[in-house]
């Protein structure tokens, strides 16, 4: 079945530790995004990508970082500048040229420790 | 800057009762919008997407209509089951490929309760 995988499901992050969320689809999708959720506060944008090797700045991109070398994947390391990891991390694919809509997966949970 | 609202923020319905989830955003101008499902811990679900040419989707027991003049949304749940319990968001996309138009806009949802 076609999809996104997001692993692990739970990840725990030591003080000034990066840690990185793994986001792979096989659906064909050109675009790729992260969004984080946090209770009352809805989801954000941190990143998104169109193509390959190329991507920009959502709303609350500091702190993070990614990179999009294949077109299967998004991987998003949070890295010890984000103050506040401690959140619901979901990934989400698209394709750009027809009008369908968004496919997100099943979330990544990270907590400071 | 695009605002969505999802009211009531929490909805509690015996089973079997028919129920509105209502949606509102306040650039009309969208491309498109869609609901999505989401289950306690677990990640999103689409539901229903309703591009901006359109004024209602249906699936299954599942109806969504869209007006956007008035910048509303509507997603009907009929004969509602415990099953149907989770979180409802509804997101906006603006039209266009470039600027802030890449991403989706959501409400913060209505968690739905359906008792036995």
């Amino acid at each position: 079945d076609g999809g996104i995988t997001q692993s692990p499901k739970y990840l725990f992050r030591k003080e000034g530790q990066n840690v990185t969320l793994s986001c792979e689809q096989n659906l064909n999708h050109d675009a790729m995004y992260w969004y984080r959720q946090d209770p009352g506060q809805g989801l954000r944008l941190i990143y998104y990508s169109q193509i390959v090797n190329d991507f920009q700045k959502g709303d609350i991109a500091e702190g993070y970082s990614v990179s999009r070398e294949k077109k299967e994947s998004f991987p998003l390391t949070v890295t010890s500048a984000q103050k506040n990891p401690t959140a619901f991390y979901l990934c989400a694919s698209r394709l750009t040229y027809l009008n369908y809509g968004y496919t997100f997966g099943s979330g990544t949970r990270l907590t400071v420790v | 800057k695009q605002e969505v609202t999802q009211i009531p923020a929490a909805l509690s319905v015996p089973e079997g009762e028919n129920l509105v989830l209502n949606c509102s955003f306040t650039d009309s101008a969208i491309y498109n919008l869609q609901w999505f499902r989401q289950d306690p811990g677990k990640g999103l679900t689409s539901l229903l997407l309703i591009q901006s040419s359109q004024r209602e989707q249906t699936s299954g027991r599942l109806n969504a209509s869209l007006d956007k003049s008035s910048g509303r949304s509507t997603l009907y749940i009929a004969a509602s089951q415990p099953g149907d319990s989770a979180t409802y968001l509804c997101a906006v996309r603006l039209p266009g490929s470039g600027g802030s138009n890449y991403k989706l806009t959501f409400g913060k949802g209505t968690l739905l309760t359906v008792n036995p």
